[in-house]
C-alpha cells in the first residue's frame, strides 16, 4: 500500500496560484497518481489524475517528475470556494480499495 | 441518474441500537465501496463489492458491521449494537472496472452518524 506525505495545511489568498506537493516514495510501476477534493461534509471529489509528466484539466494540473517520487497539484488562481482538503492518492485504479487517503492537505483561501 | 445517493444524510443513536445504512451507486457501476471518516482524517477503506460479491474486507470491519449488495444494485451498511466510537460518517463510492485516465471512482454525500 503506497502511502503518501503532504503539508497539513496551507494558506493563500484569492487569485493566487496555490501549488500542493504530495511525496511518495514508495509508488509502483503500475501506480496512477490521484488528487480529491473534500468540502466540509461532503463526500471527496475528482480533481485529476496522471501517470508522468504534466496532465492538465479545466480545474488544475498535476506535474509529476520522471522518477515518480513526488507529484505537485497545481490550482491556477484560487478562489475562496476551493478552501477544502486535498488528498493525495496512489494506486492501480483498478484496485481503488488499496488508495489510501491519508489526512490531507487543508487548503485555506483567504480574501 | 445524479451520482451516489446515501441514506440517510444523518442519523443519532443510542449506543447499543443497530443501525443500517444505505447506498444506490451510479447505475452502470459494478464496484462499489464503503469507507469511514472521523473528524480530521481522510476517508478509511472498510469494503468493497464487485456487483454482489464483497470481496475485500478491512480489519477496521468488526464482527459488529455487515455489509451486503444482493443482486448487484444498492448496497446496506449495518453496524450492530453501536458504539461510541463508531460515531463517524460513513461514506460510499462507486466505479466501473477499468484503469488509466479518466477512470475514477464517485462518492456519496456520506451518512453521518451520531451515537449518543
Amino acid at each position: 500500500l503506497a502511502k503518501t506525505t503532504q503539508p497539513i495545511s496551507m494558506d493563500s489568498y484569492e487569485g493566487q496560484e496555490v501549488n500542493i506537493t504530495c511525496s511518495h516514495n514508495n509508488i509502483a510501476t503500475n501506480d496512477y497518481i490521484t488528487w480529491y477534493q473534500q468540502f466540509p461534509s461532503q463526500g471527496p471529489r475528482f480533481i485529476i489524475q496522471g501517470y508522468k509528466t504534466k496532465v492538465t484539466n479545466e480545474v488544475a494540473s498535476l506535474f509529476i517528475p520522471a522518477d515518480r517520487k513526488s507529484s505537485t497539484l497545481s490550482l491556477p488562481r484560487v478562489s475562496l470556494s476551493d478552501t477544502a482538503v486535498y488528498y493525495c492518492l496512489v494506486g492501480g485504479t483498478y484496485n481503488f480499495n488499496k488508495f489510501y487517503f491519508g489526512s490531507g492537505t487543508k487548503l485555506n483561501v483567504k480574501p | 441518474d445524479t451520482g451516489v445517493s446515501q441514506d440517510p444524510r444523518h442519523k443519532i443513536t443510542k449506543r447499543g441500537q443497530n443501525v443500517t445504512f444505505r447506498c444506490d451507486p451510479i447505475s452502470e457501476h459494478n464496484r462499489l465501496y464503503w469507507y469511514r471518516q472521523t473528524l480530521g482524517q481522510g476517508p478509511e477503506f472498510l469494503t468493497y463489492f464487485q456487483n454482489e460479491a464483497q470481496l475485500e474486507k478491512s480489519r477496521l470491519l468488526s464482527d459488529r458491521f455487515s455489509a451486503e449488495r444482493p443482486k448487484g444494485s444498492f448496497s446496506t451498511l449495518e453496524i450492530q449494537r453501536t458504539e461510541q466510537g463508531d460515531s463517524a460518517m460513513y461514506l460510499c463510492a462507486s466505479s466501473l472496472p477499468g484503469q488509466g485516465p479518466s477512470w475514477e471512482a464517485f462518492f456519496g454525500q456520506g451518512t453521518r452518524l451520531t451515537v449518543v
